[in-house]
């Protein structure tokens, strides 16, 4: 079965750290993009990072530069978030998701196909 | 960052209805973007990508057309599962962008 399972979240005080992780399986884990994206509580869905399959390339969105630091195992199948100087607008329930990139009439386009079932990050004194 | 406009925030069908969501781009995003759904306490499902191809499982109820900076999600007939909250996502430039939803209720 593929999926993707997400572990690390917890409460964490403001200025705090916290080191998400994402283990794959069913799918060969080195062939895909990978991204984490977050929802606060009541909110709707926000693009935080992704990964380069070797790990080569990343991208951030602004309000995590500096702060957060995407990573990747590939012989452990595994993708990472680490979270540093966290803030209360930092608390979400944090997704990984697979990006299938799909070629399509010469053109390349995300589709995150598979999901997580998320983790909660709370940011709280 | 490109900023994605959904249209309406929320909605109000029965079933059987005919349902359609539009999506703006601030900019051209050509014809990047899909559309995921979301059930309360799960995470996302991949329904439309590239616009206009329908995810493989994806009922053919669903629909996506559009392309530069103005997209749409049909629901042909809406069903009961299909109530839940829908988001579009830009994947043409960065930082990727996704809509502010739109609930779609009884």
């Amino acid at each position: 079965e593929v999926q993707l399972v997400e572990s690390g979240g917890g409460l964490v005080q403001p200025g705090g750290s916290l080191r998400l992780s994402c283990e794959a399986s069913g799918f060969t884990f080195s062939s895909n993009w990978m991204h984490w994206v977050r929802q606060a509580p009541g909110k709707g869905l926000e693009w935080v990072a992704n990964i380069k399959q070797d790990g080569s390339e990343k991208r951030y969105v602004d309000s995590v530069k500096g702060r957060f630091t995407i990573s990747r195992d590939n012989a452990k199948n595994s993708l990472y978030l680490q979270m540093n100087s966290l803030r209360a607008e930092d608390s979400a329930v944090y997704y990984c998701a697979r990006d299938r990139d799909i070629l399509l009439t010469n053109a390349w386009y995300d589709a995150f196909d598979i999901w997580g079932q998320g983790t909660m990050v709370t940011v709280s004194s | 960052a490109i900023q994605m406009t959904q249209s309406p925030s929320s909605l109000s069908a029965s079933v059987g209805d005919r349902v359609s969501i539009t999506c703006r781009a601030s900019q051209y995003i050509r014809n990047d973007l899909g559309w995921y759904q979301q059930k309360p306490g799960k995470a996302p499902k991949l329904l439309i990508f590239a616009a206009s191809s329908l995810q493989g499982g994806v009922p053919s109820r669903f629909s996506g057309s559009g392309s530069g900076t103005d997209f749409t999600l049909t629901i042909s007939s809406l069903q009961p599962e299909d109530f839940a909250t829908y988001y579009c996502l830009q994947d043409y430039d960065y930082p990727r962008t996704f809509g502010q939803g739109t609930k779609v209720e009884i």
